[in-house]
């Protein structure tokens, strides 16, 4: 199976920061990731695919990038309800596999 | 609108069985593949199944697929898994999704546009 890992394991940053998240792949998977958004209690909400497509509806300050084994979330201009944890997960094949996930705090 | 809601978890003690049930609305089941995704407490995802948009075909994951079944009635517009020889380790709250590539295909592309509210299933003697 494909390993995908995330750092940091947690941020803190301030509103209108610029946060930049990593997911790393065990091989090679081109472009075929996506991010996602998972608030306390609720279920992941669908950001980013295909590494840099945002979804509809998506914000335009949450924007990907990579391909191959390295990939960024990046978030511009932090807002207050940015907080959470951010799942990146490998779509090349099955078992679809995802990273541990980076906790956003929002100081 | 498109929705899922996850139904049938519950506590049951190691060795047991349930059958969770994911109502579905708002979309034909002839066109996306459906999955269930789980998460134990505190932990990350993890896939744990797909049917694919014919309900013909079907894949779990290898460390589940002696124990779990997924499956469909398409004039219910209900997915299922049915667990059986339930552990501690399968504690966790099992989403229900939706893949978002629209047609017939195998299993789709594996992005999960929507998701269920979850359903918790507690392994413990």
């Amino acid at each position: 199976d494909i390993q995908m890992t995330q750092s940091p394991s947690s941020v803190s940053a301030s509103v209108g920061d610029t946060v930049t998240l990593t997911c790393r792949a065990s091989q090679g998977i081109g472009t075929w990731l996506a991010w996602y958004q998972q608030k306390p209690g609720k279920a992941p909400q669908f950001l980013i695919y295909a590494a840099s497509t945002l979804q509809s509806g998506v914000p335009s300050r949450f924007s990907g990038s990579g391909s191959g084994t390295e990939f960024t979330l990046t978030i511009s201009n932090l807002q207050s309800e940015d907080f959470g944890t951010y799942f990146c997960q490998q779509t090349k094949g099955l078992p679809t596999t995802f990273g541990q996930g980076t906790r956003l705090e929002i100081k | 609108e498109v929705l899922l809601v996850e139904s049938g978890g519950g506590i049951v003690q190691p060795g047991g069985s349930l059958r969770l049930s994911c109502s579905l609305s708002g979309f034909s089941l002839n066109d996306y593949s459906l999955h269930w995704v789980r998460q134990a407490p505190g932990k990350g995802l993890e896939h744990v199944a797909v049917i694919d948009t014919s309900g013909d075909n079907i894949f779990h994951a290898d460390s589940l697929k002696e124990r779990f079944r997924v499956s469909r009635d398409k004039s219910k517009k209900t997915l299922y898994l049915q667990m059986n020889s339930l552990r501690v380790e399968d504690t966790a709250v099992y989403y229900c999704v939706k893949d978002r590539l629209y047609g017939p295909s195998l299993f789709g592309d594996y992005y999960f546009d929507e998701w269920g509210h979850g359903t918790l299933v507690t392994v413990s003697s």
